[in-house]
């Protein structure tokens, strides 16, 4: 069964940066595109970021557009997302997701979601 | 903009059927999406996608009570012979050029 373990998470300051991890395992995770999707406390479920399976393509949520940055090593099969200039609206749990298709297929929805790592910006 | 709306609550008997709805913003009438549970405290389950040609994309061990329909912008899931364990949140969801959205979600009370 595939399995998405997220760490990183914390207290932090407003204005400062962290960096979050997601290693995969189980599945082939050079061959999936990858999420950040975060949800607020009491919120709905938000995305934040894909790359793509190569690492060739990335988008983002304007609500976090040139302040948030997505990479993957497929070699170790870890995803990542470096967060800076964290505002108190960015406290959230952010959870790592695995794309239900493989390769240059479209990505579409999160067929595999991990248990989220708790980031919260206060002063 | 890619918008789905849901409504944020509806609750329904145990042992009975309850129909969720998800609205597509009118200029995406016909997108496909998927549907997410989140029981309480949990992280998401991907339960399955709709996809355009009709067939079902379902998530590991996600029961034959969970059915889908769809009407013009609306999108259904149905659920049938609720159980205690169903009670829990449904997000829709769906995808456009390079963004990925999700509906408010829908809280279902199992009484």
């Amino acid at each position: 069964q595939v399995q998405l373990v997220e760490s990183g998470g914390g207290v932090v300051q407003p204005g400062t940066s962290l960096k979050l991890s997601c290693e995969g395992s189980r599945f082939n995770f050079a061959f999936h595109s990858m999420f950040w999707v975060r949800q607020a406390p009491g919120r709905g479920l938000e995305w934040v970021a894909e790359m793509s399976y190569d690492g060739s393509d990335e988008f983002y949520a304007d609500s976090v557009k040139g302040r948030f940055t997505i990479s993957r090593d497929n070699s170790k099969n870890t995803l990542y997302l470096q967060m800076n200039n964290l505002r108190r609206d960015d406290t959230a749990v952010y959870y790592c997701a695995k794309d239900i298709n493989m390769g240059a297929v479209t990505p579409t929805t999160f067929d595999s979601w991990g248990l989220g790592t708790l980031v919260t910006v206060s002063s | 903009q890619l918008v789905l709306t849901q409504p944020p609550s509806v609750s329904a008997s145990l042992g009975a059927s309850v129909k969720l709805t998800c609205t597509l913003s009118s200029a995406h009438s016909n997108y496909v999406i998927a549907w997410h549970q989140q029981q309480p405290d949990q992280a998401p389950r991907f339960l399955l996608r709709h996809n355009s040609d009709g067939s079902l994309t379902k998530g590991d061990e996600i029961p034959d009570r969970f059915s889908v329909s769809r009407h013009g912008a609306e999108r259904f899931l149905t659920i049938s012979g609720l159980q205690s364990e169903d009670e829990a949140v449904y997000h829709c969801q769906s995808w456009g050029p390079d963004v990925w959205v999700f509906g408010g979600g829908t809280r279902l009370t199992v009484l």
